[in-house]
């Protein structure tokens, strides 16, 4: 099975910093990656797909990069709304499955 | 607009199993292009994928949960289900049911908001 490996646990930033979260994974995945957020108390929110499309809504200040074992979420002005858990995921489809990475908790410093 | 809402017990006793309805709305289940899925969330931890349902009834599972899941689908009410047997305060943890779309890499794009199911006694 493959592994993710999120970091980092948590962070913490000031509104206006650029904020970078990092996925590894254990084997190549291609693009099959994608980040969510999630807010205390309610559903994740679905920000990037495929690595680095943008969900229909989402605001430009989040993006996402990589392919293979290394991806990038980057938040490239942070706002106050903004506080949540980010989470990456992967498809693995020998043998079909889905794995999420750990999650980052992200709090205005 | 896609909605999705779980429905079921909010408390579960151990050993027994959990039953949980998700209902969709804005959205017919068995006009194809989506699975259905299951994912929970221990208290104050991250995600676990259960499994997800095409409208066919093909199912897929998480190898770590699969001998204790069943995913059902019901077309004519647009809901499918989980059933997780012989449960222990472990599988207490708040359930969501998800639309994946099927394209390469799966992802889930609508949530219900999510249900907390304590299992004790």
């Amino acid at each position: 099975d493959i592994q993710m490996t999120q970091s980092p646990s948590s962070l913490s930033a000031s509104v206006g910093d650029r904020v970078t979260i990092t996925c590894q994974a254990s084997q190549d995945i291609s693009n099959y990656l994608n980040w969510y957020q999630q807010k205390p108390g309610k559903a994740p929110k679905l920000l990037i797909y495929d690595a680095s499309n943008l969900e229909t809504g989402v605001p430009s200040r989040f993006s996402g990069s990589g392919s293979g074992t290394d991806f990038t979420f980057t938040i490239s002005s942070l706002q106050p709304e903004d506080i949540a858990t980010y989470y990456c995921q992967q498809y693995d489809n020998l043998p079909p499955g889905i794995t999420f990475g750990q999650g980052t908790r992200l709090e205005i410093k | 607009q896609v909605q999705l809402q779980e429905s079921g017990p909010g408390l579960v006793k151990p050993s027994q199993t959990l039953s949980l309805t998700c209902t969709v709305s804005g959205g017919s289940i068995s006009s194809g292009g989506y699975y259905w899925s299951w994912i929970r969330q221990h208290p104050g931890k991250g995600l676990e994928w259960i499994g997800y349902i095409y409208y066919s009834g093909s199912t897929y599972y998480n190898p770590s949960l699969k001998s204790r899941v069943t995913i059902s689908v019901d077309t004519s009410k647009n809901q499918f289900s989980l059933k997780l047997s012989s449960v222990t305060a472990a599988d207490t943890a708040v359930y969501y049911c998800a639309r994946v779309p099927m394209v390469v890499g799966y992802y889930f794009d609508y949530w219900g908001q999510g249900t907390l199911v304590t299992v004790s006694s």
